[in-house]
């Protein structure tokens, strides 16, 4: 079955850098787009970042972008998420999922979800 | 940016239907899907393409779509359906892909 499993949460001070990962299993990872969406504690979802199946096409939301990079290591079925210039509106608990399709920037949904990683930022 | 708007709850007793109601700009056109999210646990897909559900998820739920209201319908409620549910869209009008959550809705099972 599919499988995700994120890791790389932890109190960070604002403006530092945090790497979050997410190990896919029980599917082939390199077949499909990822995304990362993250929730502040009690509140709604918020998209953050998708990758194509293959690393070369990547869109991120207006809030993060210059300051998050996503990537992934298709040999070694993870995801990553590079938070930068981190700041107290990005706590949150971060989750990856695994997209319908291959391409990143095409209408589609998310199929599985992993458990989610908590980053606080703290000043 | 592209808004999606949800009633913070509804309520509804076991056994009855509970319609969950989420509006949009020309929603008619896109798209909808739906999640559930019990407490503590990740965002669960439920219903997919307005009405299609994935493999697992019971009968009990469907979706249907009038105007720029989509509606995600739960028949025969039970205590394990109460939850947060969530609708998404895919939009483009900011010139950038973009995946769009409503607020969400807590359902209540009195």
């Amino acid at each position: 079955q599919v499988q995700l499993v994120e890791s790389g949460g932890g109190v960070v001070q604002t403006g530092r850098s945090l790497r979050l990962s997410c190990a896919a299993s029980g599917f082939t990872f390199s077949s499909y787009a990822m995304h990362w969406v993250r929730q502040v504690p009690g509140r709604g979802l918020e998209w953050v970042a998708v990758t194509s199946y293959d690393g070369n096409d990547q869109y991120y939301a207006d809030s993060v972008k210059g300051r998050f990079t996503i990537s992934r290591d298709n040999s070694k079925n993870t995801l990553f998420l590079q938070l930068d210039s981190l700041r107290g509106d990005d706590t949150a608990v971060y989750f990856c999922a695994r997209d319908l399709g291959a391409v990143a920037g095409i209408p589609g949904y998310f199929q599985h979800w992993g458990q989610g990683t908590l980053v606080a930022v703290s000043s | 940016s592209y808004v999606l708007t949800q009633p913070p709850s509804v309520s509804v007793a076991p056994g009855q239907t509970a319609r969950i109601a989420c509006g949009g700009n020309n929603l008619g056109g896109k798209n909808v899907h739906w999640y559930q999210q019990r407490p503590g646990q990740a965002p669960v897909l439920v219903v997919h393409d307005g009405g299609d559900r994935p493999s697992g998820i019971p009968e009990r739920f469907s979706g249907s779509t009038s105007g720029d209201t989509t509606t995600l319908i739960i028949t025969r409620v039970e205590a394990g359906d109460e939850a947060d549910y969530y609708c998404q869209v895919w939009d483009r009008s900011t010139g950038h892909p973009n995946w769009v959550f409503g607020g969400g809705t807590k359902l209540t099972v009195l």
